[in-house]
């Protein structure tokens, strides 16, 4: 069973907008968890990460919100920009493993 | 660059004959890991390894098999390649963010394989 789901398979904003990624967890033993972006034919790329223990990480243009009584983590990006449009994989960390979403494709459009 | 390579990078194969991926480390990170990336899944844990010799189980570790015998190498062998297991092979290394942080995990580029 998918202990960390992203519902959205897709995602279009304008350029210049915000993108809202969302991503919801089962697992209440993960103490840490990340974003991911990705372009076809390439690796997924480390973005931004949040412990457990806070509940907001900024870093430039991405922020990311961690709501534990939810189980729900969101990547802002804002501004957008059309070199976001890619693949976004949420993922989370128990002990040594790492689970990831099945991610979200994001297209910004110019 | 998180100094992983990846190889080979692309190969087609036929049904029932073993596959291994390579992949190599240049910084002697203690975890690695192989995922599968398919549409609709994400990316899902084959295997990992918490040093040399010691590896374990990931979701789909059926069909597969791993091996560390260097700190540098970790081998991921299909048995008995099947069409299911047509998919990109990723691989990965743990390193630890800072003292306040946790781990974050880098992926190498990646192993497109075709099972025919």
């Amino acid at each position: 069973d998918q202990q960390v789901k992203q519902n959205s398979p897709s995602l279009s904003v304008q350029e210049g907008r915000i993108s809202i990624l969302n991503c919801d967890y089962t697992n209440s033993m993960f103490d840490y968890f990340l974003w991911y972006k990705k372009y076809p034919a390439e690796g997924p790329t480390f973005l931004i990460s949040i412990s457990s223990i806070k509940d907001k990480n900024e870093d430039g243009r991405f922020t990311v919100f961690l709501n534990k009584s939810a189980k729900h983590l969101s990547l802002h990006i804002v501004p957008s920009q059309p070199g976001d449009s890619a693949v976004y994989f949420c993922a989370a960390k128990e002990g040594g493993q790492f689970y990831f979403g099945t991610g979200t494709s994001l297209t910004v459009i110019p | 660059d998180a100094g992983i390579t990846q190889s080979p990078r692309h190969k087609v194969t036929e049904t029932g004959t073993p596959v291994t991926l390579r992949c190599h480390q240049t910084e002697n990170h203690r975890y690695m890991y192989w995922y599968r990336q398919d549409p609709g899944h994400g990316l899902r844990l084959i295997h990992y390894s918490y040093g040399v010799k010691d590896t374990d189980k990931g979701e789909v570790s059926d069909g597969y098999s791993v091996s560390r015998s260097k700190t540098e190498d970790f081998l991921l062998t299909l048995e008995s390649a099947t069409s299911s297991q047509t998919s990109v092979y990723f691989c990965a290394i743990s390193v630890v963010s800072g003292p306040n942080s946790g781990n974050t995990i880098y992926f190498g580029e990646g192993s497109w394989l075709t099972v025919v």
